[in-house]
Formats: C-alpha cells, sequence, structure tokens
C-alpha cells in the first residue's frame, strides 16, 4: 500500500459527460501529479500541484483540468468526455516540490471507460 | 523530453539474476536516474533511483556506467512477482518525471 488513495477504482460514463476523479496524497506529502495510461499512449505526464499551486504542466487537454485543495487531496475533472479519453488515470504523490531527486508514491488508479 | 532506450521486452528464469540495461545518452550531470516498476493491475512503484555512483536497497541494485550514458538495474534471484514493466527514468530539465515505454520483464518458473 503505497498511503495514496484513488476514488472511485472504476467508472462508467457516456461520451460528453463530465467525472471527477479524487487522489488524497500520502500523509504530509505537498506535492500530487495526475497521470494518464493508455493502451496506445503509455503513461503520461498530466499535471502536478505543490502546496495548492499548479507547479507543472504535461500533456494536459483543455477539457480536463484539476486542483488540490487546502487540505492537499486533489480532484482531477474531465469533461466533454470522448472515446478516446478511455484509460486508468494515476495519482501520485510526492514530499515535497518534486525534485530531481524525489521519490514519487502512485495510487492504484480509477479506470475510466467512456462509452 | 528526457529520452532513455530500453529494451522492450526481456525473459528471465525464476531465481536468476536479471540485468535490465538502460541508455540515457541525453542525460545532464545533475540528473538522477530512476527506476519504477507496474506490475499488472497496479499503479507505477519506485525501485531505485541514483546520481552516480552504483545504489542498493532490499529491492535491487543500480550500476550506473561512468559516463552516465547509460544505466543497468539488477534483480539478485527473480521471482514470479518481479514480473513487471520496469521503467528507466530520469527528469530533464523539465523537473518532472516522463516515463518511456519500458522493459516488460517474463519470470519463468
Amino acid at each position: 500500500d503505497s498511503g495514496v488513495t484513488q476514488t472511485p477504482k472504476h467508472l462508467i460514463t457516456a461520451t460528453g459527460q463530465r467525472v471527477t476523479l479524487r487522489c488524497s496524497p500520502r500523509s504530509g506529502d505537498l506535492s500530487v501529479y495526475w497521470y494518464q495510461q493508455s493502451l496506445d499512449q503509455g503513461l503520461q505526464f498530466l499535471i502536478q500541484y505543490y502546496n495548492g499551486e499548479e507547479r507543472a504542466k504535461g500533456n494536459i487537454l483543455e477539457r480536463f483540468s484539476a486542483q488540490q485543495f487546502p487540505d492537499l487531496h486533489s480532484e482531477l475533472n474531465l469533461s466533454s468526455l470522448e472515446l478516446g479519453d478511455s484509460a486508468l488515470y494515476f495519482c501520485a504523490s510526492s514530499v515535497d516540490v518534486g525534485g530531481i531527486n524525489e521519490k514519487l508514491f502512485f495510487g492504484s488508479g480509477t479506470q475510466l471507460s467512456v462509452l | 523530453d528526457a529520452k532513455t532506450t530500453q529494451p522492450n521486452s526481456m525473459e528471465s528464469n525464476e531465481e536468476e539474476p536479471v540485468h535490465l540495461p538502460c541508455n540515457h545518452s541525453t542525460i545532464s550531470g545533475t540528473d538522477y536516474i530512476h527506476w519504477y516498476r507496474q506490475l499488472p493491475s497496479q499503479g507505477p512503484e519506485y525501485v531505485i533511483h541514483g546520481l552516480t555512483s552504483n545504489v542498493n536497497n532490499r529491492m535491487a541494485s543500480l550500476a550506473i556506467a561512468e559516463d552516465r550514458k547509460s544505466s543497468t538495474l539488477i534483480l539478485h534471484r527473480a521471482t514470479l512477482r518481479d514480473a513487471a514493466v520496469y521503467y528507466c527514468i530520469y527528469s530533464g530539465n523539465t523537473g518532472k518525471l516522463i516515463f518511456g515505454q519500458g522493459t516488460t520483464l517474463q519470470v519463468k518458473p
């Protein structure tokens, strides 16, 4: 158990809908990262938050947004869903700002299926 | 993005050592080399990381070439539970870990 909690584990929805994925980092970790894993694209970095502020951005679509709350949990919002958004979404956390010497701890993921 | 090159797949026999290679020819002098693995139906899991000298922990050893352009993850005695995708990564100037396709390790009993 990594200590990172993601809910829900599975989500099935329809095209055009909006969903929210939730992540609770390990106790004491200030950074939260979101990754998307699909069969054809592998593990893609989406976005990082550090202590409530956006820290780094990757290949995140404009239809997707995220935020980190004062209690440090994070939510990833996906809107106007398309079939191609079906993927595993992972959250990870780290102690600090995410320097090159830091370890990431990953949750078990949310499997999103868009029908 | 920081680029590493790994073989797509490798096979090993149970209880034998496994050497997983990685090339990272564009790595800078301050980038750490990280290894993560992803077991089936799980999130990636930290294995080991290092900068210049070889590193050991309870899971594995990391051997880093003197010019730092390549490294090798060593599993001393592979078990069936070590079957996973192994990712070799470094952050580059982005400061964030970018995962490649990794090496799928099969362990045969």
